[in-house]
């Protein structure tokens, strides 16, 4: 069985230039979690679906960061536009089900690494 | 909110020697703390977790005490080994919002 997929793996863009990145769950995982993992740290939580809704978007920075998981399956995360201090590894991640109480596993994408220049 | 607290930030032991991993966390609502394991590149996996109605757990070489009362957990590995060099990563969840909330991380180097 595939595990999360993400693309693209790796990009590199000026500030100020859009980038969106992708994500594709595990086949059946109703839960996805965008997390940004700076240098050296523990990844973070940006937004947490539920299907289709967006039911913890408080830690997005929603003046520039925007996400989307149309029909509940796969999900973008859009930064426009991008600032030095993007520059990160941004993880996807799914599980069976995040409504509470839950203990399901996230399992992570292998991340994708941007740099703003 | 929640915040966790992870030491040492790096640590290094010598082939076959134990390693300890601490971590403590603010909200005396979480109840679930997994341990996942990143290798350089790669993504992290969880590798052991334990709830808030368990002290202890084990699973071969790998073992994860919890003390509620003090707030804090720990990741035990016995008889490392080189393949068990790469970061790891505490985590605590609180039983309603089922948001993961990570330590910054511990550097782990198996000398053999």
């Amino acid at each position: 069985e595939a595990g999360v997929v993400q693309s693209p793996r790796y990009k590199i863009i000026e500030k100020k230039q859009p980038v969106a990145f992708w994500c594709n769950p595990i086949s059946g995982h109703n839960t996805l979690y965008w997390y940004r993992q700076n240098l050296g740290q523990g990844p973070e939580l940006l937004i947490r679906y539920e299907n289709e809704e967006a039911v913890d978007d408080s830690q997005l920075p929603k003046d520039r960061f925007s996400a989307e998981r149309l029909k509940g399956v796969d999900s973008t995360l859009k930064i426009q536009p991008a600032e030095l201090g993007d520059s990160a590894v941004y993880l996807c991640a799914s599980s069976l089900d995040g409504r509470p109480p839950s203990y399901n596993e996230q399992f992570f994408g292998p991340g994708t690494r941007l740099t703003v220049l | 909110g929640e915040n966790v607290e992870q030491h040492p930030s790096t640590l290094s032991v010598q082939e076959g020697d134990s390693a300890v991993i601490k971590c403590t966390y603010s909200d005396s609502a979480s109840n679930y703390f997994p341990w996942y394991k990143q290798e350089l590149g790669k993504r992290p996996q969880l590798i052991i977790d334990i709830r808030s109605n368990v002290g202890e757990k084990k699973d071969q070489r790998i073992a994860v005490t919890l003390n509620k009362t003090a707030k804090h957990f720990s990741l035990h590995i016995t008889e490392t080994q080189p393949e068990d060099s790469a970061v790891y990563f505490c985590a605590a969840q609180m039983e309603y919002g089922n948001k993961l909330v990570f330590g910054a991380g511990t550097i782990l180097r198996v000398k053999s």
